[in-house]
């Protein structure tokens, strides 16, 4: 599994409040990914990182902001949570330029 | 990002070989084909890539048409387990460059 952890792993929450999402590795790797899945769509890239504090926006990061202070932990914050955020969030890492990504088991996000 | 076109379904019966095709018509030369599969309830796993020359893995193989507008993945003799949606996906070769998902093909194994 690659050494990948993600938590919680379920959280409900209100609108309005604030959520961060933790996604940690054991290996170092460089390279890691937030996506989010709702019914009816695919996998949907939030936000990415190749690097500590070297960070790119996916395609619907709006109302996600994300940190990366240490190679380990690749942190995904909700500012204020919507109900449309209500979603599962897949951390992904990956080991090299052309290799394969590993995928987290994924949080349960709902808002109420 | 190039995209990339698969059927929304496919049915297989157990123990038989199944292709599963993939359209790139916009591939450039340094696209690699990446292939992943989604089992219910959890996150995606790698299965496969490759980009020019034909791959075999102990999963799968990719068969890569010769002018790289599509490519096949053939999983040898499918499993209940194999009940998944597959994902073809082209990603550059840049280290930067992120994998993005189109919906897939939710391949069902009918015992």
């Amino acid at each position: 599994d690659a050494g990948i952890t993600q938590s919680p792993r379920h959280k409900v929450t209100e609108t309005g409040t604030p959520v961060t999402l933790r996604c940690h590795q054991t290996e170092n790797h460089r390279y890691m990914y937030w996506y989010r899945q709702d019914p009816g769509h695919g996998l949907r890239l939030i936000h990415y990182s190749y690097g500590v504090k070297d960070t790119d926006k996916g395609e619907v990061s709006d109302g996600y902001s994300v940190s990366r202070s240490k190679t380990e932990d690749f942190l995904l914050t909700l500012e204020s949570a919507t109900s449309s955020q209500t979603s599962v969030y897949f951390c992904a890492i990956r080991v090299g330029v052309n290799t394969e990504a590993f995928f987290g088991q994924g949080t349960r996000l709902t808002v109420v | 990002d190039a995209k990339t076109t698969q059927p929304n379904s496919m049915e297989s019966n157990e123990e038989e070989p199944v292709h599963l095709p993939c359209n790139h018509s916009t591939i450039s030369g340094t696209d690699y084909i990446h292939w992943y599969r989604q089992l219910p309830s959890q996150g995606p796993e790698y299965v496969i890539h490759g980009l020019t020359s034909n791959v075999n893995n102990r999963m799968a193989s990719l068969a890569i048409a010769e002018d790289r507008k599509s490519s096949t993945l053939i999983l040898h003799r499918a499993t209940l387990r194999d009940a998944a949606v597959y994902y073809c996906i082209l990603r550059g070769s840049s280290g930067n460059t992120p994998l993005v998902f189109g919906k897939g093909t939710r391949l069902s194994v009918i015992a």
